[in-house]
């Protein structure tokens, strides 16, 4: 089945530190790649998405690239700030005949210190 | 923000009691999805509605039950609730289109006692 592995936390970086999360997937059809973002008390907000080899995902100065030949996609930001202190989900999407079901990782705390 | 509401936000409730989650949109979109949240599993799907009347399992089904009598309303049914069925659950809705996003409500802390 189709599944999604990212990275143990939590990760603690300074803040303007480089961060990479890593994220690899399992898929039997061509899916949609996610990165969605949950800060404490909340639910899940998207904070970028792929849907096809090679696309490029970027929001809030972070971004992710679909990496087909290596089933990746990692999430990066060249300099975290502490309001980025939250968890980070990697997700994938295939289309079935009843509606697109996400299949999760297990998550990634990112905490920033100043 | 997506216009999605769950209810109640809390709920402690005891072994053996039946339990009714609510997810409402105002964004009159086709799909909307039940999911759970646990340490170490991230999100796992319970069931999911592709319309009115028109739902299927998903990967964690056993002891829920689901109905959508209208577009806007996905109610979650715990028949019978057990003490492995505290978590956080999350309602999700998704418009038509290939590789279209889910947008997520804010949640629901269910504690079984």
């Amino acid at each position: 089945g189709d599944s999604v592995t990212q990275m143990e936390g939590p990760v603690t970086l300074s803040e303007e530190a480089f961060l990479t999360i890593n994220c690899t997937y399992t898929a039997t059809g061509y899916p949609s790649l996610f990165w969605y973002v949950q800060y404490p008390g909340e639910g899940l907000q998207l904070l970028l998405k792929a849907t096809k080899a090679d696309d490029k995902g970027s929001n809030k100065g972070f971004e992710a690239t679909y990496r087909k030949e290596t089933t990746s996609f990692h999430l990066e930001k060249g300099s975290v700030q502490v309001s980025d202190s939250a968890v980070y989900f990697c997700a994938l999407s295939v289309t079935t005949g009843g509606g697109n079901k996400l299949t999760f990782g297990t998550g990634t705390q990112l905490k920033v210190e100043l | 923000d997506a216009g999605i509401t769950q209810s109640p936000r809390h709920k402690v409730t005891e072994t053996g009691t039946p339990v009714t989650l609510r997810c409402h949109q105002t964004e009159n979109h086709r799909y909307m999805y039940w999911y759970r949240q646990d340490p170490g599993h991230g999100l796992r799907l319970i069931h999911y509605s592709y319309g009115v009347k028109d739902t299927d399992k998903g990967e964690v089904s056993d002891g829920y039950s689901v109905s959508r009598s209208k577009t806007e309303d996905f109610l979650l049914t715990l028949e019978s609730a057990t003490s492995s069925q505290t978590s956080v659950y999350f309602c999700a809705i998704r418009d038509r289109g290939l590789g279209s996003e889910q947008f997520f409500g804010p949640g629901t802390r269910l504690t079984v006692l």
